[in-house]
C-alpha cells in the first residue's frame, strides 16, 4: 500500500489529453512539492516535473504538472505512442521520522 | 555528462550480505545528497535510503533501518550501500540518484539523474 495513491492505470489516443491523478494528505502533498518521474518500458526512471509544475530542460511542454490541497496531477496533452510508460508521483512525507514516498505508478497505454 | 553507475548487485541467500556501489561523475559530488530507491520486479518505486553531502545526516525506510546502511566517500565519488540479514523481499533492482539539494531531507528537492540499477536477487 503506498503513501500516494494513483491510479494503476490510464489510456488514451494519440492527440489526446490525460491525466493522472496523485492523492496523499496533509503530511506529504498538503504541505510538500510534488515531483514526477516516467519510466519507459526497460529503463531507469527519468525526472519529468519537479516542484509541482516545473519542467526540466528537453520535457516537451505537452507535459504539465499541478498541485491543489492534498492532491496532485500530471496532464499529457497531444498524447504520442512514445509516451507510453509507468508514471510516479513522489514528495516527502514528514510523518515516521521523515521519508520520501512514491506512488504505486499508473502505466499509461495509448490506444 | 552527469553519470551514475550502479554495481556490486548479484545473487545471494537469505540472511547474507551484499554491498552496492554507485560510481558518480560530471558533477561536484560532494555537493549534493545521494538516493537509493529500488523496484521489485513488476512493482513500483520504493525509496530505501538517503545520504546528505556531508554524511552528517542521512535516512532510511523503515523497511531498510536497522539493516541497511548507507554512506559515501566524497574522494572517491562513490555512493554505498551495505545490505545485511537480506530478505526475500529485498529483491529489487535497486537504483542511485542524485538530489537536487545537498540536504536528503530538503522537502523540495528531487532524484535527477538516476543511475541504471543493479540487480539483487535475495534466494537460496
Amino acid at each position: 500500500q503506498s503513501v500516494l495513491t494513483q491510479p494503476p492505470s490510464a489510456s488514451g489516443t494519440p492527440g489526446q489529453r490525460v491525466t493522472i491523478s496523485c492523492s496523499g494528505s496533509s503530511s506529504n502533498i498538503g504541505s510538500k512539492t510534488v515531483n514526477w518521474y516516467q519510466q519507459l518500458p526497460g529503463t531507469a526512471p527519468k525526472l519529468l516535473i519537479y516542484s509541482n509544475d516545473q519542467r526540466p530542460s528537453g520535457v516537451p511542454d505537452r507535459f504539465s504538472g499541478s498541485k491543489s490541497g492534498t492532491s496532485a496531477s500530471l496532464a499529457i496533452s497531444g498524447l504520442q505512442s512514445e509516451d507510453e510508460a509507468d508514471y510516479y508521483c513522489a514528495a516527502w512525507d514528514d510523518s515516521l521520522n521523515g521519508r520520501w514516498v512514491f506512488g504505486g505508478g499508473t502505466k499509461l497505454t495509448v490506444l | 555528462e552527469v553519470q551514475l553507475v550502479e554495481s556490486g548487485g548479484g545473487l545471494v541467500q537469505p540472511g547474507g550480505s551484499l554491498r552496492l556501489s554507485c560510481a558518480a561523475s560530471g558533477f561536484s559530488f560532494d555537493d549534493y545528497a545521494m538516493y537509493w530507491v529500488r523496484q521489485a520486479p513488476g512493482k513500483g518505486l520504493e525509496w530505501v535510503s538517503g545520504i546528505s553531502w556531508n554524511s552528517v545526516t542521512l535516512g532510511y525506510a523503515d523497511s531498510a533501518q536497522g539493516r541497511f546502511t548507507i554512506s559515501r566517500d566524497n574522494a572517491k565519488n562513490s555512493l554505498y550501500l551495505q545490505m545485511n540479514s537480506l530478505r526475500a523481499e529485498d529483491t529489487a533492482l535497486y537504483y542511485c540518484a542524485k538530489g537536487y539539494y545537498g540536504d536528503y531531507a530538503s522537502s523540495i528537492s528531487w532524484f535527477d539523474p538516476w543511475g541504471q540499477g543493479t540487480l539483487v536477487i535475495v534466494s537460496s
